[in-house]
């Protein structure tokens, strides 16, 4: 079983809609998650860290659920902006500062005009 | 002003012919990373150095390797290049705030093997 898995997609939405997805993970013991934003051909870049109490950004809200393992990510009033692929990251630690990342291969949202 | 650098952005080598990546960064961060991503694939982590330590992945093959000569400096040697080798390579860091902000990225380096 894959450490961290995310439905691939795609999600086409109109400018303007709402669209979430998920991601599970299956450590228990990890600590910390993350949504990066990852555009074609270009590097991961963090778009929010998601904390258990859940949080928003402008019009990302994530949500964390531990009892089940899923993080997910919810984006309003889509921009075209937004359509990238977006990796759902768990962080374990390992020792103090050394942390390895398990990614999911992403889940790709195209906005359409 | 890029924090993580990463040399060169693309890269073309040829079959068996030995390459190195570099990667430098300015934030004093004591781990450095490097991950292979194919496409439409998650990042793959091949090792990481924690200070001078080196920690190798169990699945990375022989022909990667990696050099940190110092706290700014990590490079990924590539032996003997095959065609499979051909990805994105991100160089990535961690500090003491990772745990809430995770890792920087590198822009990556992108490698072709002809």
């Amino acid at each position: 079983r894959k450490e961290v898995e995310q439905d691939p997609g795609p999600f086409n939405v109109p400018e303007g809609a709402t669209v979430a997805f998920n991601c599970t993970y299956s450590n228990s013991a990890s600590q910390s998650f993350f949504w990066y934003r990852q555009d074609c051909r270009k590097e991961p870049k963090l778009l929010m860290s998601v904390y258990s109490s859940g949080n928003e950004d402008g019009r990302f809200t994530a949500q964390l659920n531990r009892a089940s393992q899923y993080i997910s990510l919810l984006i309003r009033d889509s921009k075209l902006s937004d359509s990238a692929t977006y990796l759902c990251v768990v962080n374990g630690l390992r020792r103090s500062n050394d942390y390895k990342l398990s990614f999911g291969a992403g889940t790709t949202v195209t906005v359409r005009a | 002003d890029a924090m993580v650098i990463q040399n060169p952005r693309y890269q073309v080598t040829q079959f068996g012919k030995p390459v190195t990546l570099s990667c430098s960064q300015t934030l004093n961060h004591n781990v450095m990373y490097w991950y292979q991503q194919k496409s439409s694939q998650a990042p793959k982590l091949l090792f990481h150095y924690y200070d001078k330590d080196f920690n190798n992945e169990a699945d990375t093959p022989d022909n990667f390797q990696s050099r940190r000569p110092n706290t700014s400096f990590c490079f990924l040697d590539i032996r003997s290049p095959g065609l499979g080798d051909a990805a994105m390579y991100l160089c990535a860091t961690s500090g003491l705030d990772s745990n809430l902000a995770g890792y920087t990225f590198g822009s990556g380096t992108r490698l072709t093997v002809v």
